[in-house]
């Protein structure tokens, strides 16, 4: 089946720090990557829908010069958090998707993310 | 709010028994899927049904989908402890955006 590859999976650093959370499509080529975040027992919140060589799409509210995204090839895609402070704090989550829509969309296993 | 609704958002069963999860969205749609994500990892696609179909199933689980309703639900019948997770609709938007809009989630324990 289909795999994603999320790195790391857990990141503790302190504020100001800037973190790089990869997103990599193991065994298909993924037109459309997206990243989530989620926080505790909720729901996940589409943050950006990335294409392949253009420029993220970013949802209402989500900051693009604070979370930077790129999508250099078809298999990999990277979430950027620059400048962290503990209100970023929270799991992401990257999904990849190889067609038009209508199929599902294959997940990462997240990154824990913790600002001191 | 860009979400859905699912309720039960918490659910209690006893090992054997069968789960029903029901979700609700707003806009039309596309397809419609469930999702499941274990505590501290990413999801895992369950099963995907489309906006002309109104039930589908695969090994324990079975999709209903009314869109004069909007909603949708889940049953997982003969329930494991290890069906325990959180569980998550998700619409596709009819237009091009091809972006998942996700239900807040029905958290199931199965006692052993």
């Amino acid at each position: 089946g289909a795999v994603v590859s999320q790195h790391p999976s857990r990141v503790i650093c302190k504020s100001g720090t800037s973190v790089k959370i990869e997103c990599r499509s193991l065994d298909f080529q993924a037109t459309t990557m997206f990243w989530y975040r989620q926080f505790p027992k909720k729901s996940l919140m589409l943050m950006a829908t990335s294409n392949e060589g253009s420029k993220a799409t970013y949802e209402q509210g989500v900051e693009k010069d604070k979370f930077l995204i790129n999508h250099a090839s078809l298999t990999l895609s990277t979430l950027t958090v620059t400048s962290a402070h503990p209100e970023d704090s929270s799991f992401y989550i990257c999904s990849a998707e190889a067609g038009t829509g209508n199929q599902p969309q294959h997940f990462g296993d997240g990154t824990r993310l913790s600002i001191l | 709010s860009q979400q859905g609704e699912e309720d039960p958002q918490a659910l209690s069963i006893q090992e054997g028994e069968n789960a029903t999860m029901n979700c609700s969205y707003k806009t039309s749609i596309n397809n419609l899927q469930w999702y499941r994500q274990n505590s501290g990892r990413g999801l895992v696609h369950l099963i995907l049904i489309r906006s002309n179909e109104r039930e589908k199933h695969s090994g324990r689980l079975r999709v209903t989908l009314d869109t004069s309703k909007k909603s949708s639900s889940l049953l997982i019948t003969a329930s494991r402890a290890a069906d325990t997770a959180s569980y998550f609709c998700a619409t596709l938007r009819m237009d091009s955006s091809y972006k998942l809009i996700f239900g807040s989630g029905t958290r199931l324990l199965v006692r052993p």
